[in-house]
């Protein structure tokens, strides 16, 4: 079986632009989550998707936005890009059980860089 | 909101040496995920613990949950280069599925 995949695997954006990053889930997952991971930093929680509803949400701005489709996929769009949003963002996939808290199995993630 | 501390930051050994990282929360924990990220890679899901003083290996690696679920460690004896990297603990807080840690890098010279 696949793991989680991401695209792009890099992107090289200027401030102000906007940007959309894609996330496919393990199969039979129905839970995706998103994660900003700065240099030198563990990875930050940004958003949480079950069933197409956003299940939490992280301490970023409003800038950031997120959605799941019907195939459990998922896209988390950044607007208004700021040098500090360079980073690695992270999707992980997960069952989807009724805790939202089981175990997490992360993509490769998207390599982001703002100039 | 839930905090996870993770120390060390860095560790540099020797290979063969044995290394230790140490994650602390001051609330309770319903578990504990242990992830390890190679340089330039994503974390990879090593284990979760759940139970109370819960002790799980895997070949070199020791993991352990305190008795108060407060605590854990992983334990890697005598490393190999295939060691390095940065290990995170994680545990879920509030509407968050995983707070991490800072994680702490490890280097084996060999």
């Amino acid at each position: 079986d696949a793991g989680v995949t991401q695209s792009p695997t890099h992107l090289i954006k200027t401030r102000g632009q906007h940007v959309t990053l894609r996330c496919s889930p393990i199969s039979g997952h129905k839970s995706v989550s998103w994660y900003q991971q700065v240099l030198g930093q563990g990875p930050q929680f940004i958003f949480q998707y079950y069933e197409k509803e956003e299940r939490g949400r992280g301490n970023f701005p409003d800038r950031f936005s997120a959605r799941q489709f019907p195939n459990y996929s998922s896209e988390l769009n950044v607007n208004a890009l700021l040098l500090g949003d360079s980073a690695l963002y992270l999707c992980a996939s997960s069952l989807g059980g009724a805790s939202g808290k089981e175990t997490q199995y992360f993509g490769p993630g998207t390599r982001l860089l703002v100039l | 909101g839930q905090q996870v501390m993770q120390i060390p930051q860095y560790q540099h050994v020797q290979e063969g040496e044995d290394f230790t990282t140490y994650c602390n929360s001051s609330t309770t924990l319903s578990n504990i995920q242990w992830y390890k990220q190679r340089p330039g890679g994503h974390p990879v899901f090593l284990i979760q613990l759940v139970k109370s003083g819960e002790v799980k290996k895997q070949k070199r690696l020791t993991f352990q949950f305190g008795e108060a679920k407060k605590n854990s460690s992983l334990h890697i004896t005598a490393t190999q280069t295939t060691d390095v990297g940065t290990y995170f603990c994680a545990a879920p807080g509030g509407n968050t599925p995983l707070v991490f840690g800072k994680g702490t890098r490890l280097s084996v010279i060999a």
